[in-house]
């Protein structure tokens, strides 16, 4: 258990609405991840944090903002949801940190639906 | 992109048999990991390799850096091990971005 937590871990909304994941860890740990799992591509980097208000992007970041204004919580903000952001979306952190030893582990992941 | 290639997609197996899962990287890559991700859904780290062997029970991994390769073994498969398993890294040219394959899919018949 790496101490990882998601919230919601479940959700339905209709295009066009907000929506806010929440990543929650224990450990203050300073690197945070924020993966989507779509059926034919494995995982896939949306956005990632490296400290307090340093984020930067990864391959899928369109249509995503993030902020993290404390250690222990990373937020993944959809600003207009779109039915190809469906998806089940996963947390993970780097107990490690840094380029060189980056084994990441994973939150139980949020199952979003749009509609 | 680095491109990351996993073999076999499917493989269905007996209990009590064993197999072995391939991971190809098109560049070199660091940070290598296998991961399980169980019926649940819940992605379970099994090996954190950049290169050389390890082993973990019925669990082993043998990276092979050079060549741009890892390979993940499981010997007397039991019903459990029934899940999609997936290799991951880090390309040398990337500060963090993980790069995952898209899986192999391990179905154990009791």
């Amino acid at each position: 258990d790496a101490g990882i937590t998601q919230s919601p871990r479940h959700k339905v909304t209709e295009t066009g609405t907000p929506v806010t994941l929440r990543c929650h860890q224990t450990e203050n740990h300073r690197y945070m991840y924020w993966y989507r799992q779509d059926p034919g591509h494995g995982l896939r980097l949306i956005h990632y944090s490296y400290g307090v208000k340093d984020t930067d992007k990864g391959e899928v970041s369109d249509g995503y903002s993030v902020s993290r204004s404390k250690t222990e919580d990373f937020l993944l903000t959809l600003e207009s949801a779109t039915s190809s952001q469906t998806s089940v979306y996963f947390c993970a952190i780097n107990p490690t940190g840094g380029r060189e030893n980056n084994e990441q582990f994973f939150g139980p992941g949020t199952r979003l639906t749009v509609l | 992109g680095i491109q990351v290639e996993q073999s076999p997609p499917d493989l269905i197996l007996q209990e009590g048999a064993n197999s072995t899962l391939r991971c190809n990287f098109s560049d070199s890559v660091n940070n290598l990991q296998w991961f399980h991700q169980n019926p649940w859904g819940q992605l379970i780290n099994l090996f954190y390799i950049p290169s050389g062997t390890k082993q973990n029970g019925r669990l082993s991994a043998t990276t092979v850096a050079t060549e741009r390769y890892s390979l993940l073994y499981i010997s007397s498969s039991q019903t459990t091990d029934s899940g999609v398993y997936f290799c991951a890294g880090i390309p040398y040219s990337s500060a963090s971005k993980i790069i995952f394959g898209s899986g192999t899919r391990l179905s154990i018949r009791p």
